[in-house]
């Protein structure tokens, strides 16, 4: 079975604290995603990597970062937390090939006060 | 750009009910078209996939979907609801472009005893 799992269920944070969401998954798939969801809007994509060292924006980048120096690892930075950040994200990776099924972690979270 | 309406906010069956959820859907192309699921505090796991050939499509715990190219729609159905369905549903359509999903806002589900 395919596993991703994410370093946190559940991040308390303080307004203007730098903060990690670690994503790994087990599955050596190329594709990688962050999502972040609120109720009444679904998931909406943040950020997104095809392979190592490569990021591309999705729908709302503002005030996120990512890294993936490993292919099995994909990060999430909020450089500098705010209460509108606070949310549920969550992590996907999929093969490469158009089409393949997205595999989803449990999600974080996270609360910043 | 793709987009997916879940025009159904909150539905409430009762237990051995059938469930119909509601999906449209607006892609320039062939959609790649996808139900997830979600249960309270969970992550989102995958019920069905349509990609081409057969409209109707057979997911996990008894669930189908029939994709409808004329209406655009691909909605999601059960013929007897179990009290332990009740969760969140989304429709997802696949952006071959950039291999990331978007998503409708969800039905909530609930089941009547």
């Amino acid at each position: 079975d395919v596993k991703v799992t994410q370093s946190s269920r559940y991040l308390v944070k303080r307004t203007g604290e730098k903060v990690f969401l670690e994503c790994v998954q087990d599955m050596d798939h190329e594709n990688m995603f962050w999502y972040r969801q609120d109720p009444g809007l679904g998931l909406r994509l943040i950020y997104f990597s095809y392979d190592v060292k490569m990021k591309e924006k999705g729908d709302i980048p503002e005030g996120y970062s990512v890294s993936r120096e490993k292919k099995e690892r994909f990060s999430l930075i909020l450089e500098s937390a705010s209460t509108n950040q606070t949310s549920m994200y969550l992590c996907a990776s999929s093969f490469v090939s158009g089409g393949e099924t997205q595999y989803f972690g449990p999600g974080t979270r996270l609360l910043v006060l | 750009a793709q987009s997916v309406t879940q025009p159904d906010i909150h539905i409430t069956v009762s237990e051995g009910a059938s469930l119909e959820l509601r999906c449209n859907y607006s892609y320039g192309a062939t959609p790649y078209l996808f139900w997830y699921v979600q249960s309270p505090g969970q992550g989102l796991q995958l019920l069905l996939k349509y990609f081409s050939g057969d409209t109707l499509v057979q997911g996990i715990k008894g669930f189908e979907a029939e994709f409808k190219r004329s209406q655009s729609s691909f909605n999601l159905r059960k013929p007897s609801v179990h009290w332990s369905d009740a969760a969140e549903y989304f429709c997802a359509v696949l952006d071959t472009g950039r291999r990331a999903l978007t998503f409708g806002s969800g039905t909530r589900l609930q089941v009547q005893p």
